[in-house]
């Protein structure tokens, strides 16, 4: 079955980083999108970045670009996101999550996702 | 960027009640929004995609319907199991965007 397993999240002052990790296994990497989705305490989700199935192509939200980097580790079957120059408004549950994106592009979602790690940004 | 406002931002119902969630887009985003259920503590669930597709395994309880910038989650019949907070999001652009969610007790 399909499981995704988060980990590297932690206290971090404001200026630091970070680099989560997301262990994928139970499915065919290369037929799907990778993405993360954070949720600040007691807050909604907002989408952070996510991967294309190739890996040759991702995108952030406006939030997070030029600071945050996606990447996938074929040999590791691993996500990972670089949080560097980290502010405590990234004070959040990060979550990686299966994007399934078909090839009409007519059906997109967040079909699986991990149990979060927890990122906090405090001097 | 589109936004996504969902009302109420919470509810309280009874057991076997018929519950609905709305979400309202600020544009057009044809059929291309999801439903995601947030249990206290848990990751989200898909429950919907594009609108009105069931995911696999949610029970046939929960519907969705709407297109354009007005789109409803209907509960049938609220189960005790249902407590949880609920989010659309849509697809049509970047970055994508989720609802503030809506909050449903019993």
């Amino acid at each position: 079955q399909v499981q995704l397993v988060e980990s590297g999240g932690g206290l971090v002052k404001p200026g630091g980083s970070l680099r989560l990790s997301c262990a994928a296994s139970g499915f065919t990497f290369t037929y799907y999108y990778m993405g993360w989705v954070r949720q600040a305490p007691g807050k909604g989700l907002e989408w952070v970045s996510y991967i294309s199935s190739s890996r040759s192509t991702t995108s952030y939200a406006d939030s997070v670009k030029g600071r945050f980097t996606i990447s996938w580790d074929n040999a590791k079957n691993s996500l990972y996101l670089q949080m560097n120059s980290l502010r405590a408004e990234d004070t959040a549950v990060y979550y990686c999550a299966r994007y399934y994106y078909d090839s009409s592009g007519y059906f997109q979602h967040f079909d699986y996702w991990g149990q979060g790690t927890l990122v906090t940004v405090s001097s | 960027d589109i936004q996504m406002t969902q009302s109420p931002s919470s509810l309280s119902a009874f057991v076997g009640d018929r519950v609905t969630i709305t979400c309202q887009a600020s544009q057009d985003i044809s059929k291309y929004l999801n439903w995601y259920q947030q249990n206290p503590g848990k990751a989200p669930k898909l429950l919907i995609y594009g609108a009105s597709n069931l995911e696999t395994g949610v029970p046939s309880r929960f519907s969705g319907s709407g297109s354009g910038t007005d789109f409803s989650l209907t509960i049938s019949s609220l189960q005790p199991e249902d407590i949880a907070t609920y989010y659309c999001q849509q697809y049509d652009n970047l970055p994508l965007t989720f609802g503030g969610g809506t909050k449903v007790e019993i």
